[in-house]
């Protein structure tokens, strides 16, 4: 039973235009959440975060929002470059959960066309 | 500034053998932990550690052992390698509680 899912396997868009990488979570003590950007045999590297008391955070090119009451959170790029093109993760954790255990999504594949 | 440090980086086992799968960090973080990612299953918790001397289990922790004697390193055993255990493992190491994880660049293992 997967407690968060993107069910976007993957997402193909032009360069300069906006990539929207979508997640969704079933455990309502979810109140921390991170997006990861991974390359090809590389380990995944942080991009964003965003914590629960919050609906959106920014950080360059980089926006995340969160709906709690839908339990969904979304990745806004703007705008896309080829350098985006790897797999993002989405993950979350509970803040009464002991030891900063993250859950993370399957991933999604973003193809980013010039 | 090497962060979270991984070795090795390839490694091919025969079924029944056992290995250590070393990982290290520099950063002075009292949390770290393993993951394996699995085609189609993002990452998944093994065992994790919140300071020296203290683990405890994942969501997938059977057929590996951990221990944390120091805040630096935090290996991980495979006491008998099935071909189920053939996946990337990464290590990771935090500050605290709702922060960000720091990965290593991964072990891709393959049991044979």
């Amino acid at each position: 039973d997967q407690q968060v899912k993107q069910n976007s396997p993957s997402l193909s868009v032009q360069e300069g235009r906006i990539s929207i990488l979508n997640c969704d979570y079933t455990n309502s003590m979810f109140d921390y959440f991170l997006w990861y950007k991974k390359y090809p045999a590389e380990g995944p590297t942080f991009l964003i975060s965003i914590s629960s008391i919050k609906d959106k955070n920014e950080d360059g090119r980089f926006t995340v929002f969160l709906n709690k009451s839908a339990k969904h959170l979304s990745l806004h790029i703007v705008p896309s470059q080829p350098g985006d093109s790897a797999v993002y993760f989405c993950a979350a954790s509970a803040l009464r959960e002991y030891g900063n255990k993250l859950v993370f999504g399957a991933g999604t594949i973003l193809r980013v066309k010039s | 500034n090497a962060g979270v440090t991984q070795t090795p980086k390839f490694q091919v086992l025969k079924t029944g053998q056992s290995m250590t799968l070393q990982c290290a960090q520099d950063m002075n973080h009292e949390y770290m932990s393993w993951y394996r990612q699995d085609p189609g299953m993002g990452l998944r918790l093994i065992h994790y550690s919140v300071g020296a001397g203290i683990t405890d289990q994942g969501e997938v922790p059977n057929g590996y052992n951990v221990s944390r004697s120091t805040t630096e390193d935090f290996p991980l055993r495979l006491l008998s390698a099935a071909p189920s255990q053939t996946s990337v493992y990464f290590c990771a190491s935090s500050p605290g509680m709702n922060t960000e994880a720091f990965f290593g660049q991964g072990t891709r293992l393959t049991v044979v």
